[in-house]
């Protein structure tokens, strides 16, 4: 099946400080691109769908000035956390779908902790 | 986008075989059923989709009434390493289109 490769898997930052998070698409081409954050014991929430060479579309309540999304070739995808704050400190999942079936590739997940 | 409810969790043993029903009474004509599984600090994985009837595959059954407002996930001969939260989800099947997860079905396999 196809990968989605997302990178770091673990990061930890100082309350203020920006985090890059990095989403991969190894061996297809993903026009689109999804963002999700998920707390402990609660399912994905969306936060935004990402488009190769456009703006992001955020979903509703999902800050787009702190979540900054740049999605610049049709394998990459990055979510830029800024002035990252404790309550940001969530597991961030990216995720691809194939145009055979849609079937959804995701990420390994970004575990962000801010101190 | 059509709902889905699902039992909050389920309990099992080893060796049995396990029925996840979703109910997803507002389903579209042109919506498909399909089932994540994600296991504790992980992105989910594709477990198997369906639009009607039965589908079988290496690792599970899909099971969808006539009607198409529910279907059953059936995993056969459960093990401990099957121990994950399973998520019903019921949409299009447009590669643009994101999945928005419900609160999914936390299954704990007991040896």
């Amino acid at each position: 099946g196809a990968v989605v490769s997302q990178h770091p898997s673990r990061v930890i930052c100082k309350s203020g400080t920006s985090v890059k998070i990095e989403c991969r698409s190894l061996d297809f081409q993903a026009t689109t691109m999804f963002w999700y954050r998920q707390f402990p014991k609660k399912s994905l929430m969306l936060m935004a769908t990402s488009n190769e060479g456009s703006k992001a579309t955020y979903e509703q309540g999902v800050e787009k000035d702190k979540f900054l999304i740049n999605h610049a070739s049709l394998t990459l995808s990055t979510l830029t956390v800024t002035s990252a704050h404790p309550e940001d400190s969530s597991f961030y999942i990216c995720s691809a779908r194939v145009w055979v079936n849609a079937e959804a590739f995701f990420g390994q997940g970004t575990r962000l902790t801010v101190v | 986008l059509a709902k889905t409810t699902q039992p909050i969790s389920m309990d099992s043993y080893e060796g049995q075989e396990v029925n996840i029903t979703c109910s997803h009474n507002n389903i579209a004509t042109n919506d498909y059923i399909t089932w994540y599984q994600q296991f504790p600090s992980q992105g989910p994985r594709f477990i198997i989709q369906g639009y009607k009837t039965k589908v079988t595959n290496e690792v599970a059954s899909l099971f969808i009434p006539a009607d198409r407002k529910s279907s059953t996930l059936s995993l056969p001969r459960v093990s401990l390493s099957d121990t994950a939260v399973y998520y019903c989800l019921v949409g299009d099947n447009q590669a643009g289109t994101a999945l928005i997860f419900g609160k999914g079905t936390t299954l704990s396999v007991s040896s």
